[in-house]
């Protein structure tokens, strides 16, 4: 069965902290991504990657950075962790728009910063 | 950026009913989406329409585009409470980059 799959389900940090979210997908997909979902606020896009080593800012990138050393694996880093990115955070994975057929998500991290 | 709204806001209906929700977004697309997804969960791909498609099927659900007006609807046939979740659509911008863009969702209740 293929899947997106995220490290953690819950995860609870302090202020300051370095934060890693980790996201593995097994389709070989070449696009993957990076949306947290916050009430009233809907999905919103922090960072996506069309290839290895390629990243590209979405709506919402401040305070978050990324890494993606293989075409598998997608990070989202928390450089400095803080309250207001207290949120659930959903990684998602797709072919190329030309061979799309949706994407595929994984079953969330719900962050907690305090 | 919201490119996708969608209405109603929450619906709540009863077994066996219909379900139609609705979508507009605001700049031509690629592709239309619609996720649905269950509480505290990922999101799940349910039927993806192209730009020059009008109509799609795919089991109990119908999908339509119209890109004139912009807008787009999910027809759930014969509701089960299984159904219950939020609805999301989501576009692809033509010329752009190729990332999903989410509407705010609808919330579909089922109710026994």
């Amino acid at each position: 069965d293929v899947k997106v799959t995220q490290s953690s389900r819950y995860l609870v940090k302090r202020t300051g902290e370095k934060v890693f979210l980790e996201c593995v997908q097994d389709m070989d997909h070449e696009n993957m991504f990076w949306y947290r979902q916050d009430p009233g606020l809907g999905l919103r896009l922090i960072y996506f990657s069309y290839d290895v080593k390629m990243k590209e800012k979405g709506d919402i990138p401040e305070g978050y950075s990324v890494s993606r050393e293989k075409k598998e694996r997608f990070s989202l880093i928390l450089e400095s962790a803080s309250t207001n990115q207290t949120s659930m955070y959903l990684c998602a994975s797709s072919f190329l728009w030309d061979k799309t057929n949706g994407y595929t998500f994984g079953s969330g991290t719900r962050l907690t910063v305090v | 950026s919201q490119q996708g709204e969608e209405d109603p806001q929450a619906l709540s209906i009863q077994e066996g009913e219909n379900a139609t929700m609705n979508c507009s977004y605001k700049t031509s697309i690629n592709n239309l989406q619609w996720y649905r997804q269950n509480s505290g969960r990922g999101l799940v791909h349910l039927i993806l329409i192209r730009s020059n498609e009008r109509e799609k099927h795919s089991g109990r659900l119908r999908v339509t585009l119209d890109t004139s007006k912009k807008s787009s609807s999910l027809l759930i046939t014969a509701s089960r409470a299984a159904d219950t979740a939020s609805y999301f659509c989501a576009t692809t911008v033509r010329g752009g980059a190729q990332k999903l863009v989410f509407g705010q969702g609808t919330r579909l209740t089922i109710n026994p």
